[in-house]
């Protein structure tokens, strides 16, 4: 079965603070992909990355960077010098590639942290 | 603005009625999901299309639900019924069908059961 974790409900922090939100993932499939989504308070699902299974290369841009680790089955997201408008819920999410289909279809999100940044 | 967009953006119902959604996907995008998304939690896929064919339903799609992409383009959502735990964000997605794993996704649409 595939399932993501994202044990971190809430988190709260001061701007300028740095911050970590936590994504485990389990799938069965050595094919897959991850992503991060962003949802403001306006609701509207915001993509930030994916990447593949087979890319295991951090990422960064600007403020957000990414780990992944597939050792851990892990796929962490750090925002670095936090702002107010960083402040909204974040999923992780997790999708495969299965055999006889010529995409992935379904996406499988987390159940979301939110992340509150205080002025 | 050539994204996804979902009508109506909120609906309030009375419980036992039936509401419809509508979801108009990015144009040239051959595949049209559907997922529900409820308080505190992240969405779950409930459905999706590959032009007019719906390739696969989750068990979340009870017998109430019915969704239909009657042309290959705008797709409805219909919920006979309605219950209170039918309240949620629906919200809609689309991408290429060689590219299921770029899915844009629409503002949603907000259900309220009383």
């Amino acid at each position: 079965a595939q399932k993501v974790t994202q044990a971190q409900t809430e988190i709260s922090v001061v701007e300028k603070e740095d911050v970590t939100l936590d994504c485990v993932y389990e799938t069965r499939d050595t094919t897959y992909y991850l992503f991060w989504y962003k949802q403001p308070p306006s609701g509207e699902l915001v993509f930030l990355i994916r990447r593949n299974s087979f890319d295991e290369q951090n990422e960064i841009s600007g403020r957000y960077s990414w780990n992944f680790q597939k050792s851990t089955s892990s796929f962490n997201f750090t925002i670095t010098a936090s702002q107010v408008v960083d402040s909204a819920v974040y999923f992780c999410a997790l999708s495969d590639l299965r055999p006889g289909y010529s995409s992935a279809s379904k996406i499988i999100f987390g159940s979301g942290t939110r992340l509150s940044i205080r002025p | 603005d050539t994204g996804v967009s979902q009508n109506p953006r909120h609906k309030i119902t009375k419980r036992g009625q039936n509401v419809t959604f509508r979801c108009d996907p990015i144009s040239e995008h051959n595949r049209l999901y559907w997922y529900r998304q409820t308080l505190g939690q992240g969405p779950e896929f409930l459905t999706y299309f590959q032009n007019e064919a719906q390739l696969e339903k989750s068990r979340l799609l009870s017998d109430r639900f019915s969704a239909e992409r009657p042309k290959g383009s705008f797709s409805t959502l219909e919920i006979q019924r309605t219950e209170q735990g039918d309240s949620a964000m629906y919200l809609c997605a689309s991408s290429l069908v060689d590219r299921g794993n770029e899915q844009f996704f629409g503002p949603g649409t907000r259900l309220t059961v009383l």
